[in-house]
């Protein structure tokens, strides 16, 4: 199976800071994707990257901005964190049209 | 309305219990149709994948695909305590690789 590693299970940052999340994966897979989860309110995509270079705005892009300098890494950027974005950020790795792996999770709290 | 309803639950059931999941869907497009599993702050991890419409079995999970009344469903048989998760239906068309998630039903299985 493929291996997705988020760099940390829980951060807790200031209002206003810029944020860093780093999602790494083992297999090769082309398509990667940064998801945050709320209760209530399920997965919702903030972007995807289909290759290197490449990313797409996913339902929710606003305030968050993405890096992928490397097939296997895919950052998320909260550029000036807020705590309505205090959330679950799920990091996922998918080869084409096949199913999606996730990591571990990472769980943001803006202060 | 959401293009995924699924009901959040809490669904709670004494050890051994058939459970039935389920989730309807609103785009006929989608063909590929998976159910995720997932403890409490941890990240999901797939149970089944599925294409079109049948049965799936692997081992107590049973998945379910009806398109033509767009529904899925996820059994459980023979349920374990172990098996208490938040489970997730997830389904995609063919023509791209973006994800559609429900919000998960919170399963609590007794023993």
């Amino acid at each position: 199976d493929v291996k997705v590693t988020q760099s940390s299970r829980y951060l807790v940052k200031r209002t206003g800071e810029k944020v860093f999340l780093e999602c790494v994966q083992d297999m090769d897979h082309e398509n990667m994707f940064w998801y945050r989860q709320d209760p209530g309110l399920g997965l919702r995509l903030i972007y995807f990257s289909y290759d290197v270079k490449m990313k797409e705005k996913g339902d929710i892009p606003e305030g968050y901005s993405v890096s992928r300098e490397k097939k296997e890494r895919f950052s998320l950027i909260l550029e000036s964190a807020s705590t309505n974005q205090t959330s679950m950020y799920l990091c996922a790795a998918q080869r084409g049209n096949t199913e999606a792996f996730f990591g571990q999770g990472t769980r943001l709290t803006v202060v | 309305q959401k293009e995924v309803e699924q009901d959040p639950g809490p669904l709670s059931v004494p050890e051994g219990a058939i459970v039935s999941l389920n989730c309807t869907y609103s785009n006929s497009a989608f063909q590929y149709f998976m159910w995720y599993r997932q403890y409490s702050r941890k990240g999901p991890e797939l149970l089944m994948y599925t294409y079109s419409s049948g049965n799936k079995e692997d081992g107590r999970f049973t998945a379910q695909v009806d398109k033509s009344s767009k529904y899925i469903s996820l059994f459980i048989r023979d349920s374990q305590p172990s098996d208490s998760a938040t489970y997730l239906c997830a389904m995609r068309g063919t023509g791209g690789f973006k994800t559609i998630f429900g919000a998960g039903t919170r399963l609590f299985v007794k023993a």
